[in-house]
């Protein structure tokens, strides 16, 4: 079975300090995405990634394929960025079955 | 503004009696797709489509429906609700299969 880990599940920081969370996953994919889940519920995509590095403000989205690993990093941290972060990943490369990371909660404080 | 919509936002039913929640978007996505989330079991993919007409199941499609008759509306059927489908529901759409997913605000559907 397709499987898609998250690390770690809850991460708590203060303000102004560097997050990284991390997704590993067991075979090869298609695409990997990034996705924001504020506590009112609503999910925002992030990044999608199928090689290499993006960035977009203080958020960088890393992918290794060789590796089966994706980081996501926060700089500078601001409690507006305390939400859940889940990865989703498009397993083979002729199907669209997506799996989901059980997500990573993170909470900054000021 | 772009957008996808779903409809109904809230839901209470019972066990049995069939109901559709509605997925549409305004961008020309080919792509859209259904997922529900629980607990303790994250996101779960449920049905997605590449293109009118064509559907496929994704990793929990049992006791729902889809169809894509339109490119702008991808709805999900009940036929026969049961508790164990008491879920929040997301609608998600983007270009083809690897761009930018939009997501609804959700739904959440609970059955007695």
């Amino acid at each position: 079975k397709n499987e898609v880990e998250q690390s770690p599940q809850n991460l708590t920081a203060q303000e102004g300090e560097f997050i990284t969370i991390n997704c590993s996953y067991s075979v090869g994919i298609s695409a990997l995405h990034w996705l924001q889940q504020h506590p009112g519920g609503g999910i925002v995509s992030l990044f999608m990634l199928s090689s290499g590095k993006k960035k977009h403000g203080r958020l960088i989205a890393t992918i290794n394929i060789q590796e089966k690993h994706s980081s996501l990093h926060i700089t500078a941290s601001h409690p507006r960025d305390s939400a859940v972060y889940i990865c989703a990943v498009l397993f083979g490369y002729n199907n669209n079955d997506m799996r989901f990371g059980a997500g990573t909660r993170l909470t900054v404080k000021p | 503004e772009a957008q996808v919509t779903q409809n109904p936002r809230y839901l209470i039913t019972v066990t049995g009696k069939k109901l559709t929640v509605t997925c549409s978007q305004n961008m020309n996505h080919e792509y859209m797709s259904w997922y529900r989330q629980d607990p303790g079991l994250g996101l779960r993919q449920i049905y997605y489509s590449m293109n009118v007409e064509v559907t496929d199941k994704g990793d929990v499609p049992e006791g729902y429906k889809v169809s894509r008759k339109e490119k702008r509306n991808f709805p999900l059927i009940l036929e026969s609700p049961s508790p164990n489908q008491t879920s929040l529901y997301f609608c998600a759409s983007s270009r083809l299969n690897t761009g930018e997913l939009f997501f609804g605000e959700g739904s959440r559907l609970t059955v007695l």
